[in-house]
């Protein structure tokens, strides 16, 4: 199972573009990246998925590189309702293991 | 309806008392899941039921005993607790049982042993 490195913390400013990176050096050839967003006392909440290359939809960017040793969520303009922590998630599709990384708190100020 | 409900929300619970967390779906996934959250760390996941069968037990203390009574429908039955099982309790839903399948969490039972 790929185990993924993502940094503890970020801060930006509202309007700012925020990349976070997530680093999973022992990805298989079957794994897919996924990122979630969690709130305080909610379930995490699907943001984007990719297997390689670029994905982008109406929220976040996805940057996956050749290697796809690591990979890059971009979150264009972060406003204050973007402040939560978010999650870098590498799934096989063929196993039933899902292992979370242990997530960057994005902190947003005006 | 894409919502996956947990119901109780909250759960104060005593360490000889037995209770049960309920999840429910309806948007047709067949793979559900229990997992647990303490503060500030990542959820790890308990259990999988793939088309209503167990599939996974993530080597959980048999004090937590799962439960699928249909497709819709995720029980965790709780007995015999330790305070260090406190935690938020999430489940979650997605149509198939597969790493890059998209899973639907509800809001969790936030749950206090004493």
């Amino acid at each position: 199972l790929a185990k993924t490195t993502q940094p503890i913390s970020m801060d930006s400013y509202e309007g700012q573009e925020v990349n976070i990176t997530c680093s999973h050096n022992n990805i298989a050839t079957n794994d897919y990246i996924t990122w979630y967003q969690q709130f305080p006392s909610q379930g995490p909440r699907f943001i984007i998925q990719g297997y390689k290359t670029k994905v982008t939809n109406e929220v976040a960017s996805l940057f996956i590189p050749a290697d796809r040793k690591s990979s890059t969520l971009s979150l264009p303009r972060v406003s204050l309702s973007d402040t939560a922590v978010y999650y870098c998630l590498v799934g096989s599709i063929n196993t039933d293991k899902l292992i979370f990384g242990t997530g960057t708190r994005l902190q947003v100020f005006p | 309806d894409t919502e996956v409900t947990q119901t109780p929300k909250h759960l104060v619970m005593g360490m000889t008392n037995k209770k049960s967390l309920k999840c429910e779906q309806h948007m047709g996934h067949r793979a559900m899941y229990w997992y647990k959250q303490k503060a500030k760390k990542p959820p790890e996941l308990m259990f999988v039921y793939s088309y209503e069968k167990l599939s996974i037990n993530e080597s959980v203390p048999s004090r937590f005993s799962p439960e699928c009574p249909n497709s819709s429908l995720l029980n965790l039955h709780l007995h015999a607790l330790q305070p260090e099982d406190s935690a938020l309790y999430l489940c979650a839903s997605s149509q198939v049982n597969r790493g890059g399948s998209e899973q639907y969490f509800g809001p969790g039972t936030r749950l206090t042993v004493t």
